[in-house]
């Protein structure tokens, strides 16, 4: 199984704020790599896929980069809606493994 | 608009076998795969397996001894079984749409609303 290890676990930040999430895999998986959002007591949110590409509808404060094992989130003014639990996600190679999420506190 | 709704059994004991179904509303249902996902309390998100329209399955090494997947396409419905459970296997279950396949990723487009399963003596 692809190893999936996010950084911090957790942090707090306020509105207006500029965040950066990091993803760190296992191995090599390319740009094999997806973002998801949980807000409480939600399904998670699809954000970012193939490690760049904003799915349709969400908000161009959020993007993604990297490739091969290291990835980054970023918001680049966290809006109080964005105070949830972010997942990563490696479709390289099955078994499909998350990352253990960072949660954004206020 | 692509929805899944999911139900099933919410209580269950030890050794019990889970049953969970998911229905697809909107889309296609046999353009796609259907996955599922559970998430223990608290804790981060774990992928089951997947099928698709055909019945063709991929599951989880992890619990592969135990997975069930079933198809029915005159309903657009998928199912879960999960055999011999225990308190390791209290979770939110989801299904979802996926992994959707695009260019160099693959990923979950929509989900269910999730259902809560507690084993418990």
């Amino acid at each position: 199984d692809i190893q999936m290890t996010q950084s911090p676990s957790s942090l707090s930040a306020s509105v207006g704020d500029r965040v950066t999430i990091a993803c760190r895999a296992g191995q090599n998986i390319f740009t094999y790599l997806n973002w998801y959002q949980q807000t409480s007591g939600k399904a998670p949110k699809l954000l970012i896929y193939a490690a760049s590409s904003l799915q349709t509808g969400v908000p161009s404060r959020f993007s993604g980069s990297g490739s091969g094992t290291d990835f980054t989130l970023t918001i680049s003014s966290l809006q109080p809606e964005d105070f949830a639990i972010y997942y990563c996600q490696q479709s390289y190679s099955s078994p499909l493994t998350f990352g253990g999420g960072t949660k954004v506190e206020i | 608009q692509v929805q899944l709704q999911q139900w099933g059994a919410g209580l269950l004991k030890p050794s019990e076998t889970l049953s969970l179904t998911c229905a697809v509303h909107g889309g296609s249902f046999s353009g796609y795969h259907w996955s599922w996902i559970r998430q223990p309390p608290g804790k981060g998100l774990e992928w089951i397996g997947e099928i698709n329209h055909s019945g063709s399955t991929n599951y989880n090494p992890s619990l592969k001894s135990r997975v069930t997947m079933s198809v029915d396409t005159s309903k657009n419905q998928f199912s879960l079984k999960l055999s011999s459970v225990t308190a390791a296997d209290t979770a939110l279950f989801y299904c979802a749409r996926g992994p959707v396949a695009a260019g160099l990723a693959a990923y979950f487009d929509y989900w269910g609303q999730g259902a809560l399963v507690t084993v418990s003596s």
